[in-house]
């Protein structure tokens, strides 16, 4: 059965830091991209950062960009996604979301749970 | 950047009855070299992670009930949810993964 599980959220400091893993299992890790996505409290979906399957390639949204670090480890089946610099606005649920295939132009066809993220002020 | 708008914001459809929301892009998603669009529908009940229903703009994805059905090409799509049920009460978001990824706001289905 496929799985995502995702750690590391909490509390922290306007200004601060804090790392997220995804715990990848039931797939072939290695062969898909992985992306992050977040949901702040009551709102849409927000694309956040994605990497391609062999993590040659990392991609941004421009809110996070110089900020956010995403990277993987296809031998430990992890994404983790490194958060510098939070601001009150990067407040959210964060997920982990498995690509249909190896790069960019595919969609997300499976989600974790999600973890939550505070930035307080 | 690509902006991807969906209308209505919310719905309340009767048991049974169709509901139909609607998604613009603000440029084209088709990919001439493979006639595909690049657009995906996702479901989002309350408490849950999203879940991917329609890829390609048509394409079920396997297990999604086939009263969910996807059309359009370009930059305007559209999501049917024929005979609604009681389990379809959630927010519904379009998704472009033809630049990067962008979401629409979400439609939100009630029933009436």
């Amino acid at each position: 059965e496929m799985q995502l599980l995702e750690s590391g959220g909490g509390l922290v400091q306007s200004g601060g830091s804090l790392r997220l893993s995804c715990a990848a299992s039931g797939f072939t890790f290695s062969s898909f991209a992985m992306s992050w996505v977040r949901q702040a409290p009551g709102k849409g979906l927000e694309w956040v950062s994605g990497i391609h399957s062999s993590g040659a390639g990392t991609y941004y949204a421009d809110s996070v960009k110089g900020r956010f670090t995403i990277s993987r480890d296809n031998s430990q089946n992890t994404v983790s996604l490194e958060m510098d610099s939070l601001r009150v606005e990067d407040t959210a649920v964060y997920y982990c979301a498995k690509g249909a295939g190896v790069g960019a132009r595919s969609p997300f066809d499976y989600w974790g749970q999600g973890t939550l993220v505070t930035v307080s002020s | 950047d690509i902006v991807m708008t969906q209308s209505p914001d919310s719905l309340a459809v009767s048991l049974g009855e169709r509901a139909t929301i609607n998604c613009k892009s603000s440029q084209s998603l088709l990919y001439s070299s493979n006639n595909k669009n690049y657009f995906a529908w996702y479901q989002q009940k309350p408490g849950q992670p999203p879940k991917l229903l329609i890829y390609w703009a048509s394409t079920r994805k396997s297990g999604v009930p086939d009263r969910f059905s996807g059309s359009g090409s370009g930059t305007d799509f559209t999501l049917t949810i024929s005979n609604l049920q009681a389990e379809d009460v959630a927010v519904y978001y379009c998704q472009q993964f033809y630049s990067s990824w962008t979401f629409g706001q979400g439609t939100k289905v009630e029933i009436k």
